[in-house]
């Protein structure tokens, strides 16, 4: 199973943009990186997806490099409520289609 | 459309005692899974299932058991409760098992085991 290695915490200011980075060296062609986050006492939701081109919705962007081992989820202007744990994971494609989660980023946005 | 559901909310056994954890989605999805989640930990993913009638095992299936006799539910069985099960229990549900779908979470069940 593809693994992703990233940083255990991270500080940001409150309203300036966030970069939470990600490494996926093991990678494969198939594989599709996704981000989500967990906020305090509730289950992980959905942030963002993709598997080559950099990719952009309404809660963030996704940086994917050109090689595919690494990637960055950028938020644009963070908000206390953006505190959360953070995690990048490969979801295989095909017959089992599993989602492998890391430790993930511990994400700290201050006033 | 109520999305993933899981009951119950919290639940507290004794060691050597059996439950179900029920987990039911109203989005014909065809992937279910579930994971577990340990104080301070990431989630491990115990079982997971690509449609009704085939199951197959996580990083984590010993003292679990699944089925899948329904699109819609996807309960996770207990057989003799240890207190190494003390977790929270998470469901997840997609469209189907592609790269590219979205996995979309109950909210969890604290199972405490004494």
């Amino acid at each position: 199973d593809a693994k992703t290695t990233q940083p255990n915490s991270m500080e940001s200011n409150e309203e300036e943009p966030v970069h939470l980075p990600c490494n996926h060296s093991t990678i494969s062609g198939t594989d599709y990186i996704h981000w989500y986050r967990q906020l305090p006492s509730q289950g992980p939701e959905y942030v963002i997806h993709g598997l080559t081109s950099n990719v952009n919705n309404r809660m963030a962007s996704l940086a994917i490099a050109e090689d595919r081992k690494s990637s960055t989820l950028i938020l644009h202007r963070a908000t206390l409520r953006d505190a959360a744990v953070y995690y990048c994971i490969l979801r295989e494609s095909g017959n089992t289609g599993k989602l492998i989660f890391g430790q993930g980023t511990t994400l700290q946005v201050k006033p | 459309n109520a999305g993933v559901t899981q009951t119950p909310k919290f639940q507290v056994l004794k060691t050597g005692q059996s439950m179900t954890l029920q987990c039911a989605q109203d989005m014909n999805h065809e992937y279910m899974s579930w994971y577990r989640q340990d104080p301070g930990m990431g989630l491990r993913l115990i079982h997971y299932s690509v449609g009704a009638g085939i199951t197959d095992q996580g990083e984590v299936p010993n003292g679990y058991n699944v089925s899948r006799s329904t699109t819609e539910d996807f309960p996770l069985r207990l057989l003799s409760a240890a207190p190494s099960q003390t977790s929270v229990y998470f469901c997840a549900s997609s469209p189907r098992s592609a790269g590219g779908d979205t996995q979309y979470f109950g909210p969890g069940t604290r199972l405490t085991v004494l």
